[in-house]
């Protein structure tokens, strides 16, 4: 069965602080993908990225950079020099072929999501 | 903002009435998920819609149930309203329904049932 977990409920730093929010995920499928989401205040799940699982790269993207482990099935995102617009609920989501073969559709499945606030 | 738009933006309803809950996707796309997020969780999936059919749903009675339209947009109804059925309600859309391809989600619709 297809799992994601964030341990990190709440996490608060000072601006300008490196932040780096963990994501662990399980699945029985050899192709999956990976995603982060990011949702402030209003509510919008903001996509922030999507790994395949044969691609094992780590990506960076301004001051967002994410590292993809399959050896500990582990997806983390780090924020470099944090900024107070940063502060967010964050979600980390996983989506299998297998389930896209069989049932046609695309399921995410979520981890509980990790609350970012960034201080002034 | 992705394009996807949903309505209404919140709404009360009293336990045991019924509720319809709307979604426009974004241009070219002709998938839409919804999914449910209980206050504190992430977001759980409810059902897929391809091309105007069901193709896909998660662990959700059947009192849960959907319609895409010829231009894709897509409602979420949902009968005999309890108490748990409070969340915010997110619709996304994708360009198909491959695994591939991403979702872009909308703002919500945030439903409390009283």
């Amino acid at each position: 069965a297809q799992k994601v977990t964030q341990a990190q409920t709440e996490i608060s730093v000072v601006e300008k602080e490196d932040v780096t929010l963990d994501c662990v995920y399980e699945t029985r499928d050899t192709t999956y993908y990976l995603f982060w989401y990011k949702q402030p205040p209003s509510g919008e799940l903001v996509f922030l990225i999507r790994r395949n699982s044969f691609d094992e790269q780590n990506e960076i993207s301004g001051r967002y950079s994410w590292n993809f482990q399959k050896s500990t099935s582990s997806f983390n995102f780090t924020i470099t020099a944090s900024q107070v617009v940063d502060s967010a609920v964050y979600f980390c989501a996983l989506s299998e072929a297998a389930f896209n073969k069989i049932q046609g559709a695309q399921k995410l499945v979520f981890g509980q999501g990790t609350r970012l606030t960034i201080n002034p | 903002e992705t394009g996807v738009t949903q309505s209404p933006t919140h709404l009360i309803k009293t336990r045991g009435q019924q509720v319809t809950l709307r979604c426009s996707s974004q241009s070219g796309h002709n998938t839409v998920s919804w999914y449910q997020q209980a206050l504190g969780q992430g977001p759980q999936f409810i059902f897929q819609y391809y091309r105007e059919e069901e193709n896909g749903r998660g662990n959700f009675p059947p009192r849960f149930s959907g319609l895409q339209f010829p231009n894709y947009s897509s409602e979420l109804n949902v009968n005999a309203l309890e108490l748990d059925d409070s969340a915010l309600y997110l619709c996304a859309s994708s360009l198909t329904r491959e695994v591939t391809d991403t979702q872009y989600f909308g703002p919500g619709t945030r439903l409390t049932v009283l």
